[in-house]
């Protein structure tokens, strides 16, 4: 069964405090790994897809990466605006096209 | 501009009763999904449809149903049997013919029962 896993689940930081967000997962075979952003009340907007360890993408402050178990966001001097509620989500390789979502982290960036 | 329409944004249902949620398409996707999010719980798989007409069961299918008619629209129906209905609702849908495999999500419905 996949499984993903993200912490924290909630992280504070002062604005310009650059973090990680992490998404570890466990798929038998993977196809992609998918971060979304998702503001409060809002439906979820779609990042970066990642497919292959050692790949990474960059978009403005964000910058993800993907090794065989586990995928960061890393979150480079923030912005009050980046605060959000960051999704992973992973898709197994196989005929099925459901991927699997963590539980997300919920950021805060205070000014 | 294309993109995913849900309907309505708030719902308030009485016990007892049956609601549609819509949800409508115009970016030509072949598969829809439906999700419920919960505090805490993540993002939950009700059903999905894959092609017009067909459609199968998530995690949590019990106490809904859905209809695809039309590649385009992909309904849900939160039946009386659903026991604990109040949550978000979220409709998406992803081209499948293509190597990336993002999900386009629309705005969500928030259910409220009484």
């Amino acid at each position: 069964e996949d499984q993903v896993t993200q912490s924290p689940e909630a992280l504070r930081l002062q604005e310009g405090e650059s973090s990680s967000l992490n998404c570890s997962y466990t798929v038998s075979g993977l196809r992609g790994l998918f971060w979304y952003r998702q503001d409060p009340g809002k439906g979820p907007e779609f990042l970066f897809t990642l497919y292959s360890a050692g790949e990474e993408k960059e978009k403005e402050r964000l910058k993800a990466t993907l090794t065989k178990k586990e995928s960061f966001l890393h979150i480079t001097a923030p912005k009050p605006e980046d605060s959000a509620t960051y999704l992973c989500a992973v898709q197994a390789t196989g005929g099925s096209y459901i991927p699997t979502f963590g539980r997300g982290t919920s950021l805060i960036v205070h000014p | 501009d294309g993109g995913i329409t849900q309907s309505p944004k708030y719902l308030f249902r009485k016990e007892g009763q049956n609601v549609t949620l819509s949800c409508e398409q115009n970016l030509n996707h072949d598969a829809m999904y439906w999700y419920r999010q919960d505090p805490g719980q993540g993002l939950r798989l009700i059903y999905y449809s894959q092609i017009v007409n067909d459609f199968q069961k998530g995690d949590i299918a019990e106490g809904y149903s859905v209809s695809r008619e039309k590649k385009e629209s992909f309904p849900l129906t939160v039946t009386s049997a659903q026991k604990n209905p109040t949550a978000f609702y979220l409709c998406a849908s992803r081209e499948i013919s293509g190597i990336t495999g993002e999900l386009f999500f629309g705005e969500g419905s928030r259910l409220t029962v009484l």
